[in-house]
C-alpha cells in the first residue's frame, strides 16, 4: 500500500481562492516533500519540510507537518489558473536505511479562471 | 547538462520485445531514481542508485526489469519480454545526495501493443 495518501483526490476552485491539500503517511519519516506535475510528465519539486519542522513557506505555498498525526498539508493561496496540476507528497521512510521517497497518489487541482 | 534528460520520450513496442530506457542525470548528482507512473496514478518506486553503493532494487516488479548505472552517471532501465501491463510513463530523477529535492526528467512514455 502507499506510504502517502493525498486528500482530496480532486479539487476544483475558482481563481483567487485558496487550495488546501492533505497528505497522510504511515511510518516515521525524515523528510516530506511536495511536488507538482503538469500534463502527466516530469514533476517539479516545490518544498521540503524536515521532521523537526512544523511549517514552511515558499511564495504562495505554505506547508505544515504534524508528525504526531502523520500528516501534512499544502496550502496554495490566491490560486491562479496556472496552478492547475496534480500535486504529490513524497516521504522517505526513516527505517528504510536508504533515501528513497515514496509518493502518494496525488491530488488533481483545477483552478477555474 | 542543465536538467535530467530521458530518451526516448515516447516508445511503442510489440509485446515480447525488449526495450531500453535511458536517463542522463544532472552532472554531479550522486543519487538517481527510477519511478513508474501508470495513467492517472501515483509514482511507483522502481530502483535507486547512490554513488558506488549497491543499488536498492526493492521496487522492481519482476526479474524482467533491470537497471544499471555506468560510471556513476548515465543509467539504463531495461525491460525484457515486455507485457501490456508495462505500459506507463517511466520517470527518472536525480539528486545531489538523495536527502533533498529531486530533479525529474520529462519521462519516457512506453506503450506495449
Amino acid at each position: 500500500s502507499q506510504q502517502g495518501e493525498e486528500d482530496p483526490q480532486a479539487l476544483s476552485i475558482q481563481e483567487g481562492e485558496n487550495a488546501t491539500m492533505n497528505c497522510s503517511y504511515k511510518t516515521s519519516i525524515n523528510n516530506l516533500q511536495w511536488y507538482r506535475q503538469n500534463s502527466g510528465r516530469g514533476l517539479v519539486h516545490l518544498i521540503l519540510i524536515r521532521s523537526n519542522e512544523r511549517e514552511k513557506h515558499s511564495g504562495r505555498l505554505r506547508v505544515t507537518l504534524d508528525t504526531s498525526k502523520k500528516s501534512s498539508s499544502l496550502l496554495i493561496t490566491a490560486s491562479r489558473a496556472a496552478d492547475t496540476a496534480s500535486y504529490f507528497c513524497a516521504t522517505d521512510i526513516r527505517a528504510s536505511g536508504t533515501y528513497k521517497y515514496i509518493f502518494g497518489t496525488g491530488t488533481r487541482l483545477k483552478v477555474l479562471a | 547538462g542543465a536538467g535530467v534528460s530521458q530518451s526516448p520520450s515516447n516508445k511503442v513496442t510489440e509485446k515480447g520485445k525488449d526495450v531500453e530506457l535511458r536517463c542522463d542525470p544532472i552532472s554531479g548528482h550522486t543519487a538517481l531514481y527510477w519511478y513508474r507512473q501508470s495513467l492517472g496514478q501515483g509514482l511507483e518506486f522502481l530502483i535507486y542508485f547512490q554513488g558506488n553503493s549497491a543499488p536498492d532494487k526493492s521496487g522492481l516488479p519482476s526479474d524482467r526489469f533491470s537497471a544499471e548505472r555506468t560510471g556513476g552517471s548515465v543509467s539504463t532501465l531495461t525491460i525484457q519480454r515486455t507485457q501490456q501491463e508495462d505500459s506507463a510513463v517511466y520517470l527518472c530523477a536525480s539528486s545531489t545526495t538523495g536527502r533533498g529535492g529531486y530533479t525529474f526528467g520529462s519521462g519516457t512514455r512506453l506503450t506495449v501493443v
